[in-house]
């Protein structure tokens, strides 16, 4: 079936510095969605994709809609401690209404 | 209440125990969504319902059983669990079933621990 695999699986990183993770599948995607879980938490939803090549910022936060509809990629600029947490893509399985979540990236950042 | 609210927040329950999760959203949304996350593992759908019918039952054992009396509430009540059963479990809607231009919210969860 389809599946989501993110890169890295975990990065630790100083403050200020830039983050850039990815999120791949086999297949084609329509959507992409990039979500930030604190521990204990929900997910988050940080920003929507809907068209390839697209490129969207949220404050320090960038995402871009592979042109291949295969991947997508999460950035963010200038790191603070808060944006410790796990980054999770998803997109809609074909066919279907369901969405299906990456593997997850964990970041944390070391003031 | 703003948002996607789910209760309790923590439940401890043996494995001869019935108890229900709780969770309503206050955003207008038509479709609900029950997931389960395990350590380690990707989010996995359990249960979908759109404009209260179920559209998804992603093979959830029979000891899982979700009820969405409206739009607005969703619940799973459990019984018989076992000890793997324990994990966060999250509640999400969004405007409708499509998966199109139609981002889905989630609440804060209920995390379970089966003894």
């Amino acid at each position: 079936g389809q599946q989501l695999n993110q890169s890295p699986q975990s990065m630790f990183i100083q403050e200020g510095e830039d983050v850039s993770m990815n999120c791949t599948s086999s297949s084609i995607f329509n959507t992409w969605l990039w979500y930030k879980q604190d521990p204990g938490e929900g997910p988050v939803l940080l920003i929507a994709l809907y068209k390839a090549g697209e490129l969207t910022s949220n404050g320090r936060l960038t995402a871009q809609f592979g042109i291949t509809r295969k991947d997508s990629f999460l950035n963010i600029s200038a790191s603070i401690p808060s944006d410790v947490g796990i980054y999770f893509c998803a997109g809609p399985t074909s066919g279907t209404y369901k969405y299906i979540f990456g593997t997850g990236t964990r970041l944390k950042v070391l003031a | 209440e703003t948002g996607v609210t789910q209760t309790p927040r923590h439940l401890v329950m043996g494995m001869t125990n019935k108890k229900s999760l709780k969770c309503e959203q206050h955003l207008g949304h038509n479709a609900m969504y029950w997931y389960k996350q395990s350590a380690k593992k990707p989010l996995e759908l359990m249960f979908v319902y759109n404009f209260k019918e179920q559209t998804e039952n992603n093979s959830v054992p029979s000891r899982f059983s979700p009820e969405c009396p409206n739009s607005s509430h969703l619940f799973l009540h459990l019984h018989t669990l076992q000890p793997e059963d324990s994990a966060l479990y999250l509640c999400a809607s969004s405007q409708s079933g499509r998966p199109i231009y139609n981002e889905q919210f989630f609440g804060p969860g209920t995390r379970l621990t089966v003894l």
